[in-house]
Order: structure tokens, then C-alpha cells, then sequence
């Protein structure tokens, strides 16, 4: 079974800094797509980046980008000039040939004024 | 684009009440709809995995008499939690994509379910 391990249960930043958040994973299957979402106090859940496995190349969207690491399972979260709207829940999710996503326990990131 | 309703935003009703639970894909066609039950400070887990037409596939440990999930249309996917009791009280979110595989998923925005 895949598992999705978020090590950090806490992170803060200081405004404009940058903060990773890691992420690693477990699977046996090689194809699959990985992604980060953010959860607001509002509990909305909004993507913010994914990876697909066959890619080599670390995506990026603004401010956010990943250092995918597939042989070593590793899927982190660069945040570049944090702003105080980043603070939320980040969640790394694994989502493999059932469809279905496989969520870690999350990362509560502070981001200080 | 692809966006998902999800009705209601809050419910607060009585031990012993059924709840519905409506997640609606409003502008494409939810082949698959996914129910997530999240506790505060925990992450999401999921529920159940339901197809337009069939019966939904439910993880373990989720009681399918408890949770009933109706996928009958491309466009709605409904839970009801029968005979809610107050452990039941939980945030309870539900995705939806279109095609099978690796389609993205699109989140509703959630259900707060207190039961008194």
C-alpha cells in the first residue's frame, strides 16, 4: 500500500523568505502523479502544484516549486517569497492507478510579518 | 472551469437524524466522485470511491450502512450518514473527476456536521 509522510507537523517563515516543506512517499508503482494542496482556515482544499512521475523536471508555478526526487521518494514544497496568505495547511497527496488520493497528515506553516 | 458544489456548508441537527450530503460537478461530468472525512487537525481520509451507476467502493472501516453514497448521475454524488450519532460530527469533503486514471480531482468545499 502507499503511504505519504510529512514530517514537519509545524513550519514558520518570515514574510518574503523562502520555506521548503518535505514530503516523502512509498510506492512500488511507477507511474503515479503527486501533488500539494493548501487547506485555509476556510478548509477549502486548493491545489497548488503537481508532479507527474514520468517527468523529470521539477515543476513550478510562481512562487512554488518542487525538488522531486524520485529514486529517493521525495517530494518537497518550495515556498519563495512567503506572504502572509501562504499561512494554511499543506498537504502532500499521492495518487496512484486507483485514482483515488493519499494524503499525508499535513504541515501548519506560520508566516510571521 | 471544473468546478464542484458541495451543499451543505454546515448542518447541526439531533442524535438519531439522517443527514444528506450534495456534491455537485457544475460545469463537466463527474465519472468518479471521491468522499473525504477529515476530524480537526487531522488530514483527509478517504471515505469511499464512487462510479456514475455503480455501487461505491468503501475503505475499511467505513460502515456502508452508516454512510450511504448514491452516485446516480454524471453530475451528483450524495452521502447520507443514517441515524447520525455525535461521533459522526466531522468535516466531510468530497472531489470529483472526469475519466478514469490520473484526471485531476476538484474539491468541494466541505460539510461541518455537528450532531447534538
Amino acid at each position: 500500500a502507499q503511504t505519504v509522510t510529512q514530517s514537519q507537523p509545524e513550519m514558520s517563515v518570515q514574510e518574503a523568505e523562502t520555506v521548503t516543506l518535505s514530503c516523502t512517499y512509498d510506492t512500488s508503482e511507477s507511474d503515479y502523479y503527486l501533488f500539494w494542496y493548501k487547506q485555509p482556515p476556510s478548509r477549502q482544499m486548493i491545489l497548488v502544484i503537481r508532479q507527474e512521475a514520468y517527468k523529470q523536471q521539477n515543476a513550478t508555478e510562481n512562487r512554488f516549486s518542487v525538488n522531486f526526487q524520485k529514486a529517493a521518494k521525495s517530494f518537497s514544497l518550495k515556498i519563495s517569497d512567503s506572504q502572509l496568505g501562504d499561512a494554511a495547511m499543506y498537504f502532500c497527496a499521492y495518487r496512484g492507478s486507483q485514482g483515488n488520493l493519499i494524503f499525508g497528515k499535513g504541515t501548519k506553516l506560520s508566516v510571521k510579518p | 472551469g471544473a468546478v464542484v458544489s458541495q451543499h451543505p456548508s454546515r448542518v447541526i441537527c439531533k442524535s438519531g437524524t439522517s443527514v444528506k450530503i450534495e456534491c455537485r460537478s457544475l460545469d463537466f461530468q463527474a465519472t468518479t466522485m471521491f468522499w473525504y472525512r477529515q476530524f480537526p487537525k487531522q488530514s483527509l481520509m478517504l471515505m469511499a470511491t464512487s462510479n456514475e451507476g455503480s455501487k461505491a467502493t468503501y475503505e475499511q472501516g467505513v460502515e456502508k450502512d452508516k454512510f450511504l453514497i448514491n452516485h446516480a448521475s454524471l453530475t451528483l454524488s450524495t452521502l447520507t450518514v443514517t441515524s447520525a450519532h455525535p461521533e459522526d460530527s466531522s468535516f466531510y469533503i468530497c472531489s470529483a473527476s472526469h475519466g478514469q486514471g490520473y484526471q485531476p480531482q476538484h474539491f468541494g468545499d466541505g460539510t461541518r456536521l455537528s450532531i447534538l
